[in-house]
């Protein structure tokens, strides 16, 4: 069983639209969670970090943390064709050691 | 520097030779990670830094890999004997957490490519 499951996609969603990306982990004691997107080419950039349930917003994301149900999400409002990358989702435990999914590709259509 | 560096951009070595790898980290980040990315494929952690310390080595995959970090600043990543399955883009991530927040940013990456 993989550490972190992501759905590889494609994902898409019509510019304006929201676009929600799902991640699920297996190890109950996970501390933190990040999100990250990977233009193809490049690395990838942090662009959400989270540790508490609930819900933590930035400008048009939001990541929604759920331990009981051991996933993350994360949701991007107002979704632009500049946010087509790929998503990866990353999970770390009391280590550091940080453990990722796939990712998820993500194509917003103009 | 502005961002974390990673030199070099590109390698390209036989099988059997030894390689080093090296990130400059962004100024202050007490946290360093390596990691790599085959193909295609996801980001594997390696090894994580806090200051000049590696607490869990386990992440690397085999004993021809080790690691070390200097000073707090400086990292080298070393590949001893070669072997093609080590080709991929080796990616250095340095990070600050405090008050809940963390930054973080990943260097341009070390392509690798084992012939």
């Amino acid at each position: 069983q993989k550490e972190v499951e992501q759905n590889s996609g494609p994902l898409s969603v019509p510019e304006g639209a929201i676009a929600s990306l799902n991640c699920t982990y297996s190890d109950r004691g996970s501390q933190s969670f990040f999100w990250y997107r990977q233009y193809s080419g490049k690395s990838p950039e942090l662009i959400m970090f989270i540790y508490s349930n609930g819900d933590k917003e930035d400008g048009r994301f939001t990541a929604q943390l759920n331990k009981a149900s051991q996933y993350v999400s994360l949701l991007i409002r107002d979704s632009q064709p500049s946010d087509s990358a790929t998503y990866l989702c990353a999970v770390t435990n009391t280590g550091n050691q940080f453990y990722f999914g796939t990712g998820t590709s993500l194509t917003v259509i103009p | 520097g502005a961002g974390v560096s990673q030199s070099p951009s590109n390698k390209v070595t036989e099988k059997g030779k030894d390689v080093e790898l090296r990130c400059d980290p962004i100024s202050g980040h007490t946290a360093l990670y390596w990691y790599r990315q085959s193909l295609g494929q996801g980001l594997e952690f390696l090894i994580y830094f806090q200051g000049n310390s590696a607490p869990d080595k386990s992440g690397l995959p085999s004993d021809r890999f080790s690691a070390e970090r200097t000073g707090g600043s400086v990292s080298t990543l070393t590949i001893q004997r070669t072997q093609q399955e080590d080709s991929a883009v080796y990616l250095c991530a340095s990070s600050l957490r405090w008050g809940g927040q963390e930054t973080q940013y990943f260097g341009p990456g070390t392509r690798l490519l084992v012939l």
